[in-house]
């Protein structure tokens, strides 16, 4: 079946703008993961969101990133007020319930704000 | 500082050589993953090893866990060249119970294959 699904490939904002970033997990995943890898650096962990839980944003790096998850399936990341420091690619990752270390990664979204 | 970081920071080998990779973290886990980039783009999940096991083999690929030294090695044998991408090892550190697989990923291993 199809992978995780992320749009857009790409994205060139300016400073200040706001973007907004998608996920489409695999069908029936209920976990969902935002990532995000700078230039050269590992991967870090932003939010995840189990089911109907509340999601865990304990990676989110300041208020001006959001992130919500409709009807358990898409979900959408929002960095507003973009700054250079946030030009990064964005992965997304999803797990099934019940097996849920194993983690099926999206392409990822490349952001550059100039 | 980082968990799961991992050495070499870059690995160049021939074709059909033995490319090994290794992997520290600093806190307990419940278990540590291995995976693949290709082109700072998506990851590819390689193997999973979990705290209590000791070794574990997915085709050319054996991974050991130490977890009195908090270490893992990621061997590859006989590479080839499209084994060429970034390695990167990833802990799961909710120690004792079900993970919910909140990753925490070291800096990876560059490795290139030439052919």
């Amino acid at each position: 079946g199809a992978g995780v699904s992320q749009s857009p490939s790409n994205k060139v904002t300016e400073k200040g703008k706001d973007v907004e970033l998608r996920c489409d997990p695999i069908s029936g995943h209920t976990a969902l993961y935002w990532y995000r890898q700078s230039l050269g650096q590992g991967l870090e962990f932003l939010i995840y969101f189990q089911g109907n839980s509340a999601p865990d944003k304990s990676g989110l790096p300041s208020d001006r990133f959001s992130a919500e998850r409709t009807g358990g399936s898409v979900s959408t990341l929002t960095i507003q007020r973009t700054q250079q420091e946030d030009s990064a690619v964005y992965l997304c990752a999803s797990s099934v319930r019940g097996r849920r270390e194993t983690q099926y990664f999206g392409p990822g979204t490349r952001l550059l704000v100039l | 500082s980082q968990q799961g970081e991992e050495d070499p920071q870059a690995l160049s080998i021939q074709e059909g050589e033995n490319a090994t990779m290794n992997c520290s973290y600093k806190t307990s886990i419940n278990n540590l993953q291995w995976y693949r980039q290709n082109s700072g783009r998506g990851l590819v999940h390689l193997i999973l090893i979990r705290s209590n096991e000791r070794e574990k083999h997915s085709g050319r690929l054996r991974v050991t866990l130490d977890t009195s030294k908090k270490s893992s090695s990621l061997l590859i044998t006989a590479s080839r060249a499209a084994d060429t991408a970034s390695y990167f090892c990833a802990t799961d550190s909710n120690a004792g119970g079900t993970s919910y697989g909140k990753l925490t990923f070291g800096q990876g291993t560059i490795l290139t294959v030439h052919p």
